[in-house]
């Protein structure tokens, strides 16, 4: 079970989009439509963003999305805003009840 | 709302066991809707999943510490806890427990965290 591929950072300017790539293999992302993104602001408790590859829990603003090709995940966050830097991590079920995480993407906002 | 909080010891010895607990509030730890877990983040470092309980007591860890932990649960007390044995300056992590929503398949209320630095 190895840890999911994300980039170590990604930038954008205000208003802008961007895109966070979540790479995994058939064991894990390509096998299941379980890919969860989490936003954490260091200190603070995670925050989920989207679940089942796609969806947003209510609250979640819309400008956050989510998709799954093969095995890669993305999210995407269309008019980036300064309160969106941080830390932002996905997740899979990789089979047997048991889940893999990323490595972590450090979102600044420029 | 369900809320979490974890708390334990911040400094354990290399070789010894750590030992964490999560107090679950606003919501029942019995629920057949959620598992609960342990996830920590080394420095530097994304984050790991330890491992999950169900309310009933069954247990789902990763393969790469299971022999190391053990997760159980107190319903009485609405927590659930974590230990891992034999520690070394690799366990050094801050640790969440987490909700886990079979509904939604993804871990959807976390606690802050607590920071355990294994250290002599």
């Amino acid at each position: 079970q190895s840890a999911l591929t994300q980039p170590a950072s990604v930038s954008g300017s205000p208003g802008q989009s961007i895109t966070i790539s979540c790479t995994g293999t058939s064991s894990d992302v390509g096998s299941y439509n379980l890919v969860s993104w989490y936003q954490h602001h260091p200190g603070k408790a995670p925050k989920l963003m989207i679940y089942e590859a796609s969806k947003r829990p209510s609250g979640v603003s819309n400008r956050f999305s989510g998709s799954k090709s093969g095995n890669t995940a993305s999210l995407t966050i269309s008019g980036l805003q300064a309160e969106d830097e941080a830390d932002y991590f996905c997740s899979s079920y990789a089979g047997s009840s048991t889940w893999v995480f990323g490595g972590g993407t450090k979102l600044t906002v420029l | 709302q369900l809320q979490l909080q974890e708390s334990g010891p911040g400094l354990v010895k290399p070789s010894e066991t750590l030992s964490l607990t999560c107090t679950v509030s606003g919501g029942s730890i019995s629920s057949s809707s959620y598992y609960w877990g342990w996830i920590r983040q080394s420095p530097g470092k994304g984050l790991e999943w330890i491992g999950n309980i169900y309310y009933s007591g069954n247990t789902y860890y990763n393969p790469s510490l299971r022999s190391r932990v053990t997760i159980s649960v107190d319903t009485s007390k609405s927590q659930f806890s974590l230990r891992v044995s034999s520690v070394t300056a690799a366990d050094t992590a801050v640790y969440f427990c987490a909700t886990y929503t079979t509904s939604w398949a993804a871990f959807d209320y976390w606690g802050q965290g607590t920071l355990v630095t294994v250290s002599s």
